[in-house]
Order: C-alpha cells, then structure tokens, then sequence
C-alpha cells in the first residue's frame, strides 16, 4: 500500500546537537517530497519541498533534506538545534501521476523535544 | 500578507448540534484544501476545491460532513448533526494556481464535541 513512514514518534536532542528526523515513502514514481512544522497549537509550515533536480534542497530555519531514490527516503536535517526547534515535523507526498493534484499525504509525525 | 484565516480557533458543543467551520484563502489563491487531525490517524484530507468546484471529496468521512465554496475568498466546512468522534483540529489550506502541491496552512480550529 502506497504510505510515508516516519519511524521515530519522538525524538530529544540536546541544543547544539545535529539532527536527523527519518522520512520513507513507497509509491511507484518519485513524489514530491515535503517537510512540514507544527509548533503547539499552530497550523502547519511549510520547511522545504522536493519536486526534481539537486537532491538536496535547502529550507527554512536552516533545515535541509535529502531525496535519496534507493532508500525512497527523505530525511530531515539540521547541524545545530535551537530550542526553538521544538515541534511537531511532518514529512508529506503527493504522488506524482495524473490526477493527484494537491492530494498531501502525511506521515504520523515526530514530535522533537530539545534539552537545555 | 495575511496567511490563511479560520474561525473560530476553537468551539465546543454538544453532539447532536451543528457545527460551521470557515476558512478565508490567502488572495489570489485557486486552490483550497480541508483537512482533519487527530491522535489516531493524524491529517487526513477530506476535500480540496479548485476555483471554487469540489474536485476530490473522497475523504470526507460521511453524509454528515459538508463543504461548500461559494466565492474565491471564503469556504465553510459544516457538520450536521456532529458526534463526539468529530472532535479533531480541522485545518484550511490554500495555493497559488498552477501549484497545488504547494499548500499554506491556517492556524486550525480545534472542535471539541460532547
């Protein structure tokens, strides 16, 4: 069945430490690929997007991804971790045929706690 | 510029009662999207519009859930009459033409149903 997974329900890092929140997808063709934020009681925000080209595109607040086609992943990173990073993340899909249109879909979520 | 507009932000009732949800797109924007969230199966996509047409309603769970759009600049989400399972964050998303995929998101309005 055509899904994302994101393995890790909750994450904690220490500030100043790297990260690296985990995103699979399996769909036949490559999706677009997207990163989203959820800060409590927020809407949701858009970090960074893939549709094609250089595999690693830059976001927002100094995110960036990885498309990597032989691992069907997409994985989220930072060098250094503010505490202002705590949130929700969502990776997100749409597939990439005829008729998907706008049709995002979402992973569970990892929530990212960040110690002091 | 103002980002996506959804009121309220919260509402409580009690099952049985009517519920409106609305939502103002940020101009300019063609594309509108519902979404619901809950603990137990995160962010679904009920419905999205394109130019004020429903094109995909396949996620809205059932006869009780509506959506309408009836301008450029304004959609409303009712359920009729609501149940307690109905409590969730419901969000409204828009994009630009031409880039549906590209969606901005509203802050939500949290329902609560007793």
């Amino acid at each position: 069945a055509q899904s994302v997974t994101q393995p890790d329900i909750h994450i904690t890092v220490s500030e100043g430490a790297s990260l690296e929140l985990r995103c699979n997808y399996s769909y036949g063709a490559t999706p677009y690929l997207f990163w989203y934020v959820q800060s409590p009681g927020q809407g949701l925000q858009l970090l960074l997007k893939y549709f094609s080209g250089d595999t690693l595109v830059q976001g927002i607040k100094g995110f960036e991804a990885e498309f990597k086609r032989s691992q069907s992943s997409f994985n989220l990173r930072k060098p250094s971790v503010h505490w202002s990073d705590a949130a929700e993340y969502f990776c997100a899909v749409v597939p990439n045929y005829g008729g998907s249109q706008g049709n995002l879909i979402f992973g569970k979520g990892t929530k990212l706690s960040v110690k002091p | 510029d103002a980002g996506v507009i959804q009121s309220p932000r919260h509402e409580v009732t009690e099952m049985g009662q009517e519920v409106t949800l609305r939502c103002k797109p940020i101009s300019g924007h063609d594309y509108l999207f519902w979404y619901r969230q809950t603990m137990m199966r995160g962010l679904e996509l009920l419905i999205y519009f394109n130019n004020n047409v429903p094109i995909d309603d396949s996620g809205m769970p059932e006869d009780r859930f509506s959506a309408k759009m009836p301008n450029a600049s304004f959609s409303t989400l009712k359920i009729q009459p609501s149940e307690p399972r109905d409590s969730a964050v419901y969000f409204c998303a828009s994009s630009n033409p031409g880039y549906p995929e590209t969606q901005y998101f509203g802050p939500g309005t949290r329902l609560l149903v007793l």
